[in-house]
């Protein structure tokens, strides 16, 4: 089945201390990106990857790293995470081939994150 | 300043009648718009979408009109089903831009029995 897989799926921590957040897809899309849905925003983009060690700031970067190592695994990490970075964040994949450009993104079922 | 815009962010309507979901967008680069549905604890999904060069689309109950000199684009349900019930983001991209989405703030749709 052709999923994007995100975990945890929620979590609970404290100010300061580093998580990560991994996305994995089995679809060999090149294109990966993360969001974080806020009320009444909508899905912002975080950072965005258009393959293996190819990466790039998308709308809210700030407090959030990224690394593509593989093609398939693109996780998320928050090296001190703050308050202002509860939210729910989704992973997303699609093929990035000229042709496919405008296919559409498959979603992980978010991850929860709260921030105390 | 939000770039694609959802005015409503919460619809109730009868099963059985039409859904208009309204999407206004401010950035004239944009040339492919997507819905999405978006269930409680699931991802968004995929619903349908809409080329710049076209003015409708359309697949089963799902029809989306693109009104590019208003920059106007409105989902049309019909008939509703209380499956239907969900919030629905509208997204816009531009191929200058790299295809990146921009995402409206959803509208949340309750479909009555």
């Amino acid at each position: 089945e052709a999923q994007v897989t995100q975990n945890p799926r929620y979590l609970i921590t404290v100010t300061g201390k580093k998580l990560t957040v991994t996305c994995s897809q089995n679809m060999n899309h090149e294109y990966m990106s993360w969001y974080r849905q806020d009320p009444g925003l909508g899905l912002r983009q975080i950072y965005y990857s258009m393959n293996v060690e190819v990466t790039d700031k998308g709308d809210v970067p700030e407090g959030y790293k990224v690394s593509r190592k593989e093609k398939r695994n693109f996780p998320l990490i928050l090296e001190s995470p703050s308050p202002n970075q509860t939210s729910l964040y989704f992973c997303a994949s699609r093929p990035a081939h000229r042709s496919d450009s405008n296919q559409p993104q498959h979603f992980g079922d978010g991850t929860r994150l709260s921030i105390l | 300043d939000q770039q694609v815009k959802q005015n409503s962010p919460s619809l109730s309507v009868q099963e059985g009648r039409i859904s208009i979901l309204n999407c206004d967008y401010t950035n004239s680069m944009f040339d492919y718009f997507l819905w999405y549905k978006k269930y409680p604890a699931e991802g968004p999904t995929f619903l349908i979408s809409i080329s710049s060069i076209k003015d409708k689309n359309e697949d089963g109950r799902f029809t989306v009109f693109l009104n590019k000199s208003a920059k106007h684009l409105s989902l049309h349900i019909v008939p509703s089903q209380p499956g239907d019930s969900a919030v629905y983001f509208c997204a816009a991209s531009a191929r200058a831009a790299g295809n990146k989405l921009t995402f409206g703030g959803g509208t949340r749709v309750l479909v009555k029995p």
